[in-house]
């Protein structure tokens, strides 16, 4: 079946500008996750959707951040107010019914703020 | 606060030799750890995950073992491959529901 899907592939914004990404989660998962990989650095913990329960924002840097997502479907994370430090790659994953199962992931946006 | 590192950070092996990649974490209290490939300029590639209650996994020539009393795991690629070349990490999902924490990754080259 389909994988995790993500768009755009590539985003170049200008700072101070507002970005919105999207994540199409594998069909029948519960659990959806936003990770961020800075050139350099390892994958952060962003955000995570597990069901109808309220989402774990603990990852999120700044109030500029925000993610929703549609019941079991598609989410989108926006980023307000870009700034040049928010260049990274964004990395949606999505695993079953249980958040401990396997975690699959995108292929990621590349989100260039000049 | 758990922390993930990964010894050693980058790895140069000729094709046809046995290789050893470790990931230490420091809370122990964790409900898997997972191990995944990234290519340049791709997403993760989940390779295998270990529950807290096992101590290792196979997949062909990977085999993963988790000593979680201790904080460490360890993947062993045998029999290396130049298309083995990526950068491995490794991730725990501890005690605070889904996420994972990752290490830095451990880049491995593999000669032809």
């Amino acid at each position: 079946g389909a994988g995790v899907s993500q768009s755009p592939s590539n985003k170049v914004t200008e700072k101070g500008k507002d970005v919105e990404l999207r994540c199409d989660p594998i069909s029948g998962h519960t659990a959806l996750y936003w990770y961020r990989q800075r050139l350099g650095q390892g994958l952060e913990f962003l955000i995570y959707f597990q069901g109808n329960s309220a989402p774990d924002k603990s990852g999120l840097p700044s109030d500029r951040f925000s993610a929703e997502r549609t019941g079991e479907s598609v989410s989108t994370l926006t980023i307000q107010r870009t700034q040049q430090e928010d260049s990274a790659v964004y990395l949606c994953a999505s695993s079953g019914s249980s958040g401990t199962d396997t975690q699959y992931f995108g292929p990621g946006t590349r989100l260039t703020v000049l | 606060k758990q922390e993930v590192t990964q010894i050693p950070a980058a790895l140069s092996v000729p094709e046809g030799e046995n290789l050893v990649l470790n990931c230490s974490f420091t809370d122990s209290a964790i409900y898997n750890l997972q191990w995944f490939r990234q290519d340049p300029g791709k997403g993760l590639t989940s390779l295998l995950l270990i529950q807290s209650s096992q101590r290792e996994q196979t997949s062909g020539r990977l085999n993963a073992s988790l000593d979680k009393s201790s904080g460490r795991s360890t993947l062993y690629i045998a029999a290396s491959q130049p298309g083995d070349s990526a950068t491995y990490l490794c991730a725990v999902n501890g005690n605070q529901g889904g996420k994972l924490i990752f290490g830095q990754g451990t880049e491995l080259s593999v000669k032809p």
